[in-house]
């Protein structure tokens, strides 16, 4: 069975610029959760969906949004990106948020 | 407020060791405990899940307890391998219904040939 796929793997963007990255998880899981993850911070919970809605936000301003899609895949937005928006962009899938939680690749983000 | 830590945050021992990586939390009230693996500039990989109601899972060569009453995890590493370097991180749900993992900041392994 296909794992959690992210698109893209690599991106670079310029400050102010806007950004979508996008999950696609294992056929059937219906909860997709976001993370952001740097050196100095670690793993950071972003936003976590099931059934198209947003169930939970983490502290991240509203700069960060995403949505779900009816198929499950689920996009994540970034916009006036800052350096510190540069991090690995890390996408997890379970049937439910509760449940075992399997990662994508991760999309590297880098502002410059 | 959830708190994960994992102690030691670096380890480095010769290979065929058996070593036990540790993961604290200080909210006993937790759903779930996962443990990862992640290599350099990649993705989680999930090695296991213990929910709250058992306390240890084992697969291959891994052993993970976890005893909430405590707030401890211990991920058992028998017969290390220079395959098994990677930084491992554990992440605990809660029960309050909150649809997150919270994640420790990781212990990395170099076990070495």
């Amino acid at each position: 069975k296909a794992g959690v796929t992210q698109t893209p793997r690599y991106l670079i963007k310029t400050r102010g610029q806007q950004v979508t990255l996008s999950c696609s998880p294992i056929s059937g899981h219906r909860s997709v959760s976001w993370y952001q993850q740097t050196p100095g911070q670690g793993l950071q919970f972003l936003f976590e969906y099931f059934s198209e809605t947003q169930r939970n936000k983490g502290n991240f301003p509203g700069r960060f949004s995403g949505r779900q899609f009816s198929n499950s895949r689920s996009e994540m937005n970034v916009s006036t990106l800052e350096l510190g928006d540069s991090a690995l962009y890390l996408c997890a899938s379970s049937l439910e948020a509760d449940y075992e939680q399997y990662f994508g690749p991760g999309t590297r983000l880098t502002v410059t | 407020k959830q708190e994960v830590t994992q102690i030691p945050a670096a380890l480095s021992v010769p290979e065929g060791e058996n070593l036990v990586l540790n993961c604290s939390f200080t909210d006993s009230a937790i759903y779930n405990l996962q443990w990862f693996r992640q290599d350099p500039g990649k993705g989680l990989t999930s090695l296991l899940l213990i929910q709250s109601s058992q306390r240890e899972q084992t697969s291959g060569r891994l052993n993970a307890s976890l005893d909430k009453s405590s707030g401890r995890s211990t991920l058992y590493i028998a017969a290390s391998q220079p395959g098994d370097s990677a930084t491992y991180l554990c992440a605990v749900s809660d029960s309050s219904g909150t649809y997150k993992y919270i994640f420790g900041t990781g212990t990395r392994l170099k076990v070495l040939a």
